[in-house]
């Protein structure tokens, strides 16, 4: 199936833990993204990656790493989690970064810091 | 800095009515919006995008519409069914390929 796929679906785990999500893209696209949805369901942008490089780096604690091996992977690390850092993460990707395409999310990630 | 704002914030209809989501935006400088399903746990869909310089798209019963200068967006979708219960999420796209999401407007249709 060509999707976009994460690796866990659900973490828990405990405070100053640090943990890794993997992000992978069969679609061929560019660009891949990372986001987070919080208690309230709002998501926000974390990251955003152009073939390897990063070209978004929202306002996150420097905890948040993320790391592109390829341009099909895009996996976030964080370390010493924090109780705030429980969300669902989500990584999405696009053919290219502008106007012209759409977005395509993955699953989703839950993450529950204990 | 852009604020993307849903109205309403959830919705109940009985099976077949049509029914209008809305979605403003702050800034009007934007490269297109997009429109999103998300179901519970799940990822997201992407239902419809339109770019800057469309008025609408359309996608079966689906219908979005975009004025740009005022900075709406309106998603109507026609015959409602209860597989179509969800949230609908709007996003739009500035420089740099950032989206900037709304917090959705969660609707249920009623058999």
């Amino acid at each position: 199936d060509t999707a976009v796929s994460q690796t866990p679906k659900y973490l828990v785990t405990q405070m100053g833990n640090d943990k890794s999500i993997k992000c992978e893209q069969n679609l061929g696209h560019d660009t891949m993204y990372w986001y987070k949805q919080d208690s309230k369901k709002f998501l926000k942008i974390m990251f955003s990656y152009n073939n390897k490089e990063l070209i978004i780096n929202e306002t996150v604690p420097n905890r948040f790493s993320p790391k592109s091996p390829d341009k099909a992977h895009l996996n976030l690390h964080i370390n010493s989690l924090e109780l705030g850092d429980s969300a669902v993460y989500f990584c999405a990707s696009s053919p290219s970064g502008g106007a012209t395409y759409e977005q395509y999310f993955g699953p989703g990630t839950r993450l529950t810091v204990t | 800095k852009q604020e993307v704002t849903q109205i309403p914030a959830a919705l109940s209809v009985p099976e077949g009515e049509n029914l209008v989501l809305n979605c403003s935006f702050t800034d009007s400088a934007i490269y297109n919006l997009q429109w999103f399903r998300q179901d519970p746990g799940k990822g997201l869909t992407s239902l419809l995008l339109i770019q800057s310089s469309q008025r609408e798209q359309t996608s079966g019963r689906l219908n979005a519409s975009l004025d740009k200068s005022s900075g709406r967006s309106t998603l109507y979708i026609a015959a409602s069914q209860p597989g179509d219960s969800a949230t609908y999420l709007c996003a739009v796209e500035t420089s740099g390929s950032r989206l900037t999401f709304g917090e959705g407007t969660q609707l249920t249709v009623n058999p």
